[in-house]
């Protein structure tokens, strides 16, 4: 079975600075694809970067970007340039290829994000 | 493009009664999922509908929890008896069957109250 680890619980950045986000997790498939989402306060789930496990290249959206290492099953999200409305918690997400079966995705956690001004 | 719409936002119940929550998914879209959330968790997945059919059922889903989804457009899901630990936040997410590109677009839930 999948497992997906959010090993930071909260963390805290100043306004304009970057943070990083760690996720890591466990399947035996090779290929599958991987999410950041975010939930403010307003609970709705929010899509931030999807990146496919076949693609090296880190996936890229504006100020949000991933750091996707295969081999040690790691998938970490920076935020550069922080802003107030970034303020939420992020939930990394896993979910195996289509391909019959239920493209259901398993989530961590989640890491509490407070940017400060 | 309207989103995944919940209905209600909230809903506060007494311990043994009945509720029912409707999702409505992006029109375009054949796949239903219910997650279920609670206080600092993230969502567990609960069931998936792709069209009319459900085709997968998470163990968390009891025999007092239903799920449908009718003619493959809204879906419901109904919980009987409903207990306190069945307070959370109930998500419904919606996507459409592309094999490259899969994402899932979630509503904004239904928060359970039972009492």
């Amino acid at each position: 079975a999948q497992t997906v680890t959010q090993s930071q619980p909260e963390m805290s950045v100043q306004e304009a600075e970057t943070v990083t986000l760690s996720c890591t997790y466990d399947t035996s498939e090779s290929n599958y694809y991987l999410f950041w989402y975010k939930q403010p306060p307003s609970r709705q789930m929010i899509l931030v970067i999807r990146q496919e496990a076949y693609k090296q290249q880190n996936a890229t959206e504006n100020r949000f970007s991933v750091n996707f290492q295969k081999a040690a099953k790691s998938f970490s999200l920076k935020i550069s340039d922080s802003q107030l409305g970034d303020t939420a918690m992020y939930f990394c997400a896993f979910m195996k290829p289509y391909g019959g079966a239920t493209n259901k995705l398993i989530f961590g956690t989640g890491t509490l994000l407070a940017v400060q001004p | 493009d309207t989103g995944v719409s919940q209905d209600p936002r909230h809903k506060i119940t007494k311990r043994g009664q009945n509720v029912t929550f409707r999702c409505d998914p992006i029109s375009e879209h054949n796949r239903l999922y219910w997650y279920r959330q609670t206080l600092g968790q993230g969502p567990e997945f609960l069931t998936y509908f792709q069209n009319e059919a459900q085709l997968e059922k998470s163990r968390l889903l009891s025999d007092r929890f239903s799920a449908e989804r009718p003619k493959g457009s809204f879906s419901t899901l109904e919980i009987q008896r409903t207990e306190q630990g069945d307070s959370a936040m109930y998500l419904c997410a919606s996507s459409s069957q592309t094999a490259t590109n899969e994402k899932l677009f979630f509503g904004s839930g239904t928060q359970l109250s039972v009492l």
